[in-house]
């Protein structure tokens, strides 16, 4: 069955500091990755998107994320995180022949100043 | 330019009513998409158009919920006989084609519907 799991409900990390959030999947063919981000009172938003061809990517914002077939994974990194990337950050899975998206249940991101 | 657009952005409602909530999708797109998003869980999708058919409803959860999209464009989603169990926050996409998700998917602020 297509799955996305994101381990951490919280995390919450210092301003400047580094962030790692992780995502693993379970999807039958060659996934189609993505990670959103969800502000309050604004609509998702795409951070990146993992089709094809170089498995780190880079997003909006100063964020990447690197695919890792191995591990089924596609954890999202930003070197140095602002008080404004606290928000709900959601990893999401599809496919070449799906016009659906599966997401993971998000991963909230508090900072501290 | 303008985003897709939701209303109302708020709604509350009594068990056992009806209640119909309204997505203005981005200008040319023809594909739209509902999902929704309970507390604390991740957007779930429930149906998929492409121009004014239902391409793929297999996320419905019951027969009280239904879709139209008669011109194409706008789109409605309604619920018949609202339980409890329906309150959360129903979100909408739009992209530019369906039918793959190469096409990026734009997403509406949503409408948070909580049935008393």
């Amino acid at each position: 069955a297509q799955s996305v799991t994101q381990p951490d409900i919280h995390i919450t990390v210092s301003e400047g500091a580094s962030l790692e959030l992780r995502c693993n999947y379970s999807y039958g063919a060659t996934p189609y990755l993505f990670w959103y981000v969800q502000s309050p009172g604004q609509g998702l938003q795409l951070l990146l998107k993992y089709f094809s061809g170089d498995t780190l990517v880079q997003g909006i914002k100063g964020f990447e994320a690197e695919f890792k077939r191995s591990q089924s994974s596609f954890n999202l990194r930003k070197p140095s995180v602002h008080w404004s990337d606290a928000a709900e950050y959601f990893c999401a899975v599809g496919g070449d022949r799906d016009d659906k998206i599966i997401f993971g249940k998000g991963t909230r991101l508090h900072i501290l100043p | 330019g303008a985003g897709v657009s939701q209303t109302p952005s708020n709604k509350v409602t009594e068990k056992g009513k009806y209640v119909e909530l309204r997505c203005d999708p981005i200008s040319g797109h023809t594909a739209l998409y509902w999902y929704r998003q309970s507390l604390g869980q991740g957007p779930e999708f429930l149906i998929y158009f492409q121009g004014t058919g239902a391409a793929d409803d297999s996320g419905l959860p019951n027969d009280r919920f239904f879709a139209v999209r008669p011109e194409g464009s706008v789109s409605t989603l309604k619920i018949q006989r609202t339980e409890r169990g329906d309150s959360a926050v129903y979100l909408c996409a739009s992209s530019q084609r369906g039918a793959t998700l190469y096409n990026e998917q734009f997403f509406g602020p949503g409408t948070r519907l909580t049935v008393l």
